[in-house]
């Protein structure tokens, strides 16, 4: 299995500065015949179900603010959130879909400092 | 707009069988185009995913829950559903339901989630 880790696991940012959340695989999750990053980035706020944010580790699902953005190849990746929102306050999760078992990482909690 | 909805019992018994159903209505919905899911979260923890099916009969299901999983649809009423059979209370968790574009893809459409409890 592809284990994802993310970094940090909670984070606490003030309202309009910079976030920036890792994500590790284990392996790489870039296939190179398209040389497309089978990579993921959720959203979870309390009581809701995960909502898709990026794909393809750097685009940005339909509707989404332009102040999230994904970036990284191979086994690093990076989501960030230009300038924090109050509404951006939730768990996000990295997940790989390049192999199954379409693994995900652990979560990293943003909260407003 | 697509909508998913996951139904089922809220409580199963230990060593029994855990059946959930997704519906799927509203917008292009068509089920036998797409793939659908379906991930699981432990009250408090990450999300686990369980297994995907296309209603060509084409089915993924993730190893460590292979043996115990079985996944079906029914294109004609817009429905999928999910069996995972000898439950223990690790298997407490809410169960989403969710769409992929593909057989390789993130989920992009998910249900809300219904929580299952194993207990007796």
């Amino acid at each position: 299995d592809i284990v994802m880790t993310q970094s940090p696991d909670s984070l606490a940012v003030s309202l309009g500065e910079r976030a920036t959340i890792k994500c590790k695989s284990s392996q790489s999750v870039l296939y190179s015949s398209n040389n497309k990053n089978y990579l993921a980035w959720y959203q979870q706020k309390p009581g809701q179900p995960p909502k898709l944010l990026i794909y393809w580790a750097s685009t940005r699902e339909f509707g989404v603010p332009d102040r999230f953005s994904g970036s990284g190849s191979g086994t690093d990746f990076t989501l960030t959130i230009s300038s924090l929102q109050a509404e951006d306050v939730a768990v996000y999760y990295c997940q790989q879909y390049y192999s199954p078992p379409y693994t995900f990482g652990q979560g990293t909690k943003l909260e407003i400092k | 707009q697509l909508q998913l909805q996951e139904s089922g019992p809220g409580l199963v018994k230990p060593s029994e069988t855990l059946s959930l159903t997704c519906s799927v209505s509203g917008g292009y919905s068509s089920s036998s185009s797409y793939y659908w899911g379906w991930i699981r979260q432990p009250p408090g923890k990450g999300l686990e995913w369980i297994g995907t099916i296309y209603f060509s009969g084409t089915t993924y299901y993730n190893p460590s829950l292979k043996s115990r999983v079985t996944m079906s649809g029914d294109t004609s009423k817009n429905q999928f559903s999910l069996k995972l059979s000898s439950v223990t209370a690790a298997d407490t968790a809410v169960y989403y339901c969710a769409r992929g574009q593909g057989a390789v893809s993130p989920f992009d459409y998910w249900g809300q989630g219904t929580l299952v409890t194993v207990s007796s």
